[in-house]
């Protein structure tokens, strides 16, 4: 069973800072099944990324993904106030596992 | 516009039943594989079930094997979660999500319905 686990657990950030998000897998991962979601507080989750690169419909340019096999990334280029949320790697098919979550909070 | 909406949560005794809604629109929902995530307050998401578009294909996770079933009904674009056996680490806040079919990705969701397992 693939388990996922996302570093760091809380980053604290400025606005206009940049931020990086990882996501390593037990197991390798086919990139088409690698997504990345954003859960702002008191809301749903939100597809941010899937096939680990793809962006998914309204998702800003800042937020890029990457990565391959074990180990993946999200990264936001830019922190604007709204970004300030938890993200989840999540792994389709196979475990269905998602990581545990990133906190980004404002410094 | 493109919407999930649960509905049928609220609170139930340990060992009891509750079956949960969540119907779609604006969007063609027999295009789309349908799956329940939870998330236990404050806590991270936890997937579920699973139902292929045309409800021939079911995934469960382990922690509700036996327990839990989902179905789906294309007709009224509505996709079901039916759980017997509560426990109380069934509590949580429950997502119907869709993907669209290939996607590989939940990129709809609704708003969530909470489910309580206390006596």
């Amino acid at each position: 069973e693939t388990v996922l686990t996302q570093s760091p657990g809380t980053l604290s950030l400025s606005p206009g800072e940049r931020a990086t998000l990882s996501c390593r897998a037990s197991q390798s991962v086919t990139s088409s099944n690698l997504a990345w979601y954003q859960q702002r507080r008191g809301q749903a989750p939100r597809l941010l990324i899937f096939g680990a690169s793809s962006r998914a419909s309204g998702t800003p340019d800042r937020f890029s993904g990457g990565g391959s096999g074990t180990e993946f990334t999200l990264t936001i280029s830019r922190l604007e106030p709204e970004d300030f949320a938890v993200y989840y790697c999540h792994r389709y098919g196979g475990s269905w596992a998602f990581g545990q979550g990133t906190k980004v909070e404002i410094k | 516009q493109v919407r999930l909406v649960e509905s049928g949560g609220g609170l139930v005794k340990p060992g009891g039943s509750l079956r949960l809604s969540c119907a779609a629109s604006g969007f063609t929902f027999s295009d789309y594989y349908m799956s329940w995530i939870r998330q236990a307050p404050g806590k991270g998401l936890e997937w579920v079930l699973y139902i292929s578009s045309n409800g021939d294909t079911i995934y469960y996770a382990d922690s509700v094997k036996g327990r839990f079933t989902i179905s789906r009904d294309n007709a009224k674009s509505s996709v079901y979660l039916q759980m017997n056996s509560l426990r109380a680490e069934d509590t949580a806040v429950y997502y119907c999500a869709g993907e669209k079919r290939y996607l590989l990705a939940f990129d709809i969701w609704g708003q969530g319905t909470m489910v309580t397992v206390s006596s």
